[in-house]
């Protein structure tokens, strides 16, 4: 159980695109979904919380406009990234915390999406 | 500063072997550490989870120990196989403050080859 799905988990695409990135939550309802970009041999770094039917929580630093997050319903959440530029290149991950689970539970991570611009 | 380090950086053993991976953190107040296993091109799967209370818990030939006074944590993998290949990443947390946010610390991991 508890399966987070992320599509796509490969994406090449031309510099000045948007690209979109779905999240979903394939067996539980998620209230709040999380957002990570990891560059290679580095830490997970959270861009932004994203609370089902609010607005997303950015982290500092991280351009709400640059990364558009919309969690319209407990089961998908989504991050575009608006005229993605080659440093933008990285390995998306999101996450969710199922409905109910307390704080102390772990998050459920998604398997990632390698986004490449060329 | 919040931060977690983790130690050594990369370590490759035998098939069959056992190790253990040390994790450092900084991170006031703590609520509580996990140990996450990375595959390469994949999320992270929740291998432990440990409050402040907790000094030791265990998954199958994983097995976690936190020293909260001394604020390290290792994880302790037995028998390795070569499917335990694979970024091994500690996380600590602080208290739940509201909004959603989970206030997680992450490592940047070790990464671990098991050879046959």
């Amino acid at each position: 159980g508890a399966v987070v799905s992320q599509h796509p988990s490969w994406v090449i695409c031309k510099s000045g695109t948007s690209v979109k990135i779905e999240c979903r939550s394939l067996d539980f309802q998620a209230t709040t979904m999380f957002w990570y970009r990891q560059f290679p041999k580095q830490s997970l770094m959270l861009m932004a919380t994203s609370n089902e039917g609010s607005k997303a929580t950015y982290e500092q630093g991280v351009e709400k406009d640059k990364f558009l997050i919309n969690h319209a319903s407990l089961t998908l959440s989504t991050l575009t990234v608006t005229s993605a530029h080659p440093e933008d290149s990285s390995f998306y991950i999101c996450s969710a915390r199922e409905v109910g689970d307390s704080y102390n539970q772990p998050q459920h991570f998604g398997d990632g999406t390698r986004l490449s611009i060329l | 500063k919040n931060q977690v380090e983790q130690s050594p950086q990369s370590l490759i053993i035998l098939e069959g072997k056992n190790c253990t991976l040390q994790c450092n953190y900084t991170v006031s107040p703590f609520s509580n550490l996990r140990w996450y296993k990375q595959d390469t091109g994949r999320g992270p799967v929740s291998l432990t989870i440990m409050t402040f209370s907790e000094n030791t818990k265990s998954n199958g030939r994983y097995t976690a120990t936190l020293d909260a006074d001394t604020k390290q944590s290792s994880l302790h993998i037995t028998a390795s196989q070569l499917s335990d290949s694979a970024s091994y990443i500690c996380v600590v947390s602080v208290p739940y403050s509201g909004g959603g946010a989970d206030g997680l610390t992450f490592g940047k991991g070790t990464h671990l080859i098991i050879q046959p």
